[in-house]
């Protein structure tokens, strides 16, 4: 039963460069979410797709895309790594259909030098 | 704006003590509300949930949260701490009816042994 999984567990990047954070959960749920983890913030959105072929922006959205592949995946870019994206970045999903709650994967260390 | 308040940034209790961890939401309605816990290098798990009915609800690993609306507050509660609850909890608020959750920045408890 595996949940919500993330991949890679920690990347380091340097600046400028560009890289691809997958999520795949095999509950099948609906929507699902990126948010990052700073310390003293809290989890901020950045981008939810609340449904297959929709996505939409959160919080803080600026610098990223995403791409909802299929009703299981959901990857986030980096286009060009900033240092500002060094965070801790985590993947939820629900079916808010159902009124679950969002189900967390074990998120990406990301470091930008 | 909606938002999430959680007035603790750190609390230490010693173990078998009781523990509230407090927490505010600005919102219209009544969202879904949330606490998760969050250990060390881990993803985010879900406490308990309120959606409607009784306000006072029951999660897992002894804790319960009670709601009040006359407070737009859903305090967190357990009667008698164990080292092993040494973490950070958020709680969460859900708009109903959006797509969208709204973290607050965090708790971290650490417990004396």
């Amino acid at each position: 039963n595996a949940g919500v999984t993330q991949t890679p567990k920690f990347q380091v990047l340097k600046t400028g460069q560009s890289m691809t954070l997958q999520c795949a959960q095999d509950m099948n749920h609906n929507s699902m979410y990126w948010y990052r983890q700073d310390p003293g913030m809290g989890l901020r959105l950045i981008y939810y797709s609340a449904s297959e072929g929709t996505t939409d922006k959160g919080e803080v959205p600026n610098g990223y895309n995403v791409s909802r592949l299929n009703k299981r995946e959901f990857s986030l870019r980096l286009e060009s790594a900033a240092p500002s994206q060094t965070s801790v970045y985590f993947c939820a999903s629900n079916h808010r259909d159902f009124n679950t709650e969002a189900f967390f994967g074990q998120g990406t260390r990301l470091t930008v030098v | 704006a909606q938002s999430v308040t959680q007035p603790d940034i750190h609390i230490t209790v010693s173990e078998g003590a009781s523990l509230e961890l407090r927490c505010n939401y600005s919102y219209g309605a009544t969202p879904y509300l949330f606490w998760y816990v969050q250990s060390p290098g881990q993803g985010l798990q879900l406490l308990l949930k309120y959606f409607s009915g009784d306000t006072l609800v029951q999660g897992i690993k002894g804790f319960e949260a009670e709601f009040k609306r006359s407070q737009s507050s859903f305090n967190l509660r357990k009667p008698s701490v164990h080292w092993s609850d040494a973490a950070e909890y958020f709680c969460a608020v859900s708009p109903g009816g959006t797509y969208k959750y709204i973290f607050g920045t965090g708790t971290r408890l650490k417990v004396l042994a």
